[in-house]
């Protein structure tokens, strides 16, 4: 069965921090590494990783794919208190037409003044 | 660009009642999803439709659990009769094609009293 692993579970830090958050996986037929960003609604698409050691950039965010160690970390530098979320890991699984994503529990992150 | 749309954003019935949930996704969008997270749990993927057509159902818990994307546009989820454990969170995703991103809507909040 497919599986995705995030640590830590939650996290406090004070604003200025920089956070890593991490993700393992193990699944079959994998095509895409996704992370999300889930405030109080909908969750939020922040990054598609699918190449091993091509980091993804967005501003103070950034994560890299390890497909040799079935891992992946997200970075957060200088952080602020709108970053604080649950911040969610999930892989893709495609095989043919079908493709459905498995996600962990999620890590949540509260950024403190 | 409207992003997915889910409809109600929360119910509570009675054990036994039946309900049916809304997904509207993002115009132009072929790929259809639907996840449920039950509480302590991970996001976990339900089915996935490419136009009107079911092309993955493996998730669906069991039959009192029916999905449908008549016309190929947005899709109901009915659960009939409901029990108590399909109480959760129902999120609807979709995307441009099989493979790319995955948008996610805010979810229904279902509670089985």
């Amino acid at each position: 069965e497919d599986k995705v692993v995030q640590s830590p579970l939650s996290l406090v830090v004070h604003e200025g921090d920089t956070v890593t958050l991490n993700c393992s996986y193990e699944v079959t037929n994998f095509r895409s590494l996704l992370w999300y960003k889930q405030e109080k609604k909908a969750p939020t698409f922040l990054f598609m990783l699918t190449s091993s050691g091509i980091e993804k950039k967005s501003g103070r965010l950034s994560s890299i794919l390890d497909k040799k160690e079935l891992f992946s970390i997200l970075n957060i530098t200088a952080t602020q208190t709108g970053d604080s979320a649950v911040y969610l890991c999930a892989v893709e699984a495609y095989t043919g037409a079908n493709s459905k994503l498995t996600f962990g529990k999620g890590i949540t992150l509260s950024v403190r003044p | 660009e409207a992003g997915v749309t889910q409809f109600p954003s929360h119910s509570v019935i009675e054990k036994g009642q039946t309900v049916t949930l809304r997904c509207d996704p993002i115009s132009g969008h072929d790929n259809l999803y639907w996840y449920r997270r039950v509480m302590g749990k991970e996001i976990k993927f339900l089915l996935h439709f490419v136009k009107e057509s079911k092309q993955d159902e493996s998730g669906m818990p069991n039959n009192r659990f029916l999905a449908e994307r008549t016309g190929g546009t947005y899709s109901t989820l009915k659960v009939q009769p409901a029990e108590l454990e399909d109480s959760g969170v129902y999120f609807c995703a979709s995307s441009q094609g099989t493979g790319r991103t995955q948008y996610f809507g805010p979810g229904t909040r279902l509670l089985v009293l």
